[in-house]
């Protein structure tokens, strides 16, 4: 079946710092990408669509400048933190629909 | 928002018996209900869907069906596997909210 990777699986920064997500389609190619937030013992929250070669769709309450998503062609899509706060701390995955929805295993970030 | 809630959080039947899990949702307008599979470190797969024109949509040993008046759609396994162990999650339609999971564990 189609593969979808993310990397790093884990990262710690400090505050203030920017830090990148990276959502590669491994064996397929994807137009639109889904970045997701799960918060401890929540479901996971949708944040934004990829879309190749235009800019994100965020759903209402996401701060654009601070996500900021690239989707620099058919199987990447970049996530960038910026000015990462403590707050920030969450699970992010990235999903991408081919015949069927197929996600990232998760990018844990911790801000320290 | 939309609410999706999953009953149960985990399910533990012997090879061979059927599994059934539940959602629920909240969203009336919803019109798309799919399950996804996700095995022990591998990434989350839609496995089966259905959309609101249908009642039951069948594919080999899983069936989902739906219940538009409760606000409610199950995943149906049937002579369940080792195989099948893993955890399944139902997602609302608009907002992408999944459920928290049922952990099924098949016995041999």
């Amino acid at each position: 079946g189609a593969v979808v990777s993310q990397h790093p699986s884990r990262v710690i920064c400090k505050s203030g710092t920017s830090v990148k997500i990276e959502c590669r389609s491994l064996d397929f190619q994807a137009t639109t990408m889904f970045w997701y937030r799960q918060f401890p013992k929540k479901s996971l929250m949708l944040m934004a669509t990829s879309n190749e070669g235009s800019k994100a769709t965020y759903e209402q309450g996401v701060e654009k400048d601070k996500f900021l998503i690239n989707h620099a062609s058919l199987t990447l899509s970049t996530l960038t933190v910026t000015s990462a706060h403590p707050e920030d701390s969450s699970f992010y995955i990235c999903s991408a629909p081919a015949a069927g929805q197929f996600f990232g295993p998760g990018t844990r970030l911790t801000v320290l | 928002g939309e609410n999706v809630e999953q009953h149960p959080s985990t399910l533990s039947v012997q090879e061979g018996d059927s599994a059934v899990i539940k959602c629920t949702y909240s969203d009336s307008a919803s019109n798309y209900f799919p399950w996804y599979k996700q095995e022990l470190g591998k990434g989350r797969q839609l496995i089966i869907d259905i959309r609101s024109n249908v009642g039951e949509k069948k594919d080999q040993r899983i069936a989902v069906t739906l219940n538009k008046t409760a606000k409610h759609f199950s995943l149906h396994i049937t002579e369940t596997q080792p195989e099948d162990s893993a955890v399944y999650f139902c997602a609302g339609a608009r907002k992408s909210t999944f459920g928290d999971g049922t952990t099924l564990t098949v016995k041999p």
